[in-house]
């Protein structure tokens, strides 16, 4: 149980594009969703928090404006990094946690998309 | 700020042998602490975790070992195995959840 799917796994896209990756909850609905970024050989570090049908809450430093985030259901969240550019090359990752469970519930994760910009 | 310290960064241990990975942390509203094992071009799978209230968790060969006055806890591999070889993170939860702060990182290689 708790299976958390991501798509696409690895993109390869022009300077200039807009890319959108998908996060879903495949056997629970997810009250929170969130999204990292992780750069080789260093640990997680969060972009973004959203629940389901409000607004995400970026961390400092986060273009929200680049890295627009939606979470229009309980099992589906989408990053879309806008215009991209090569310093956004990374290992993005999303993961879902559920409240409906009670307190000290882990966050659970996709296996990453792996974005590349030429 | 870095609220969970986490070493060493890379560990070499051999097949069979004991692997220990360390954590600090400065918050104390954490209130749940996961550990996570990732391998290359994968997300973070959780391996086990623990409340702030109990001392010791045990599950198969990893072992959560707490100390809640030192702000401190580690993670012990009992017989290591090369399948063991991937990155491991501490972390820290508030927010019943919502509210992840990852440590470093370290980087386990187990030998033959």
């Amino acid at each position: 149980g708790a299976v958390v799917s991501q798509h696409p796994s690895w993109v390869i896209c022009k300077s200039g594009t807009s890319v959108k990756i998908e996060c879903r909850s495949l056997d629970f609905q997810a009250t929170t969703m969130f999204w990292y970024r992780q750069f080789p050989k260093q640990s997680l570090m969060l972009m973004a928090t959203s629940n389901e049908g409000s607004k995400a809450t970026y961390e400092q430093g986060v273009e929200k404006d680049k890295f627009l985030i939606n979470h229009a259901s309980l099992t589906l969240s989408t990053l879309t990094v806008t215009s991209a550019h090569p310093e956004d090359s990374s290992f993005y990752i999303c993961s879902a946690y559920t409240a409906r469970a009670g307190v000290g519930q882990p966050q659970h994760f996709g296996d990453g998309t792996r974005l590349s910009i030429l | 700020q870095q609220q969970v310290k986490q070493s060493p960064q890379s560990l070499i241990v051999q097949k069979g042998g004991i692997s220990i990975i360390n954590c600090a942390y400065e918050n104390t509203a954490f209130d749940y602490f996961p550990w996570y094992q990732q391998f290359p071009g994968k997300g973070p799978a959780l391996l086990i975790a623990i409340r702030p209230d109990v001392s010791e968790k045990k599950e198969g060969r990893f072992t959560i070992s707490f100390n809640k006055s030192a702000k401190q806890f580690s993670l012990h591999i009992m017989d290591s195995q090369p399948g063991d070889s991937a990155t491991y993170f501490c972390a820290g939860v508030t927010g019943g959840g919502n509210k992840l702060t990852f440590g470093t990182g370290t980087q386990l290689k187990v030998e033959l």
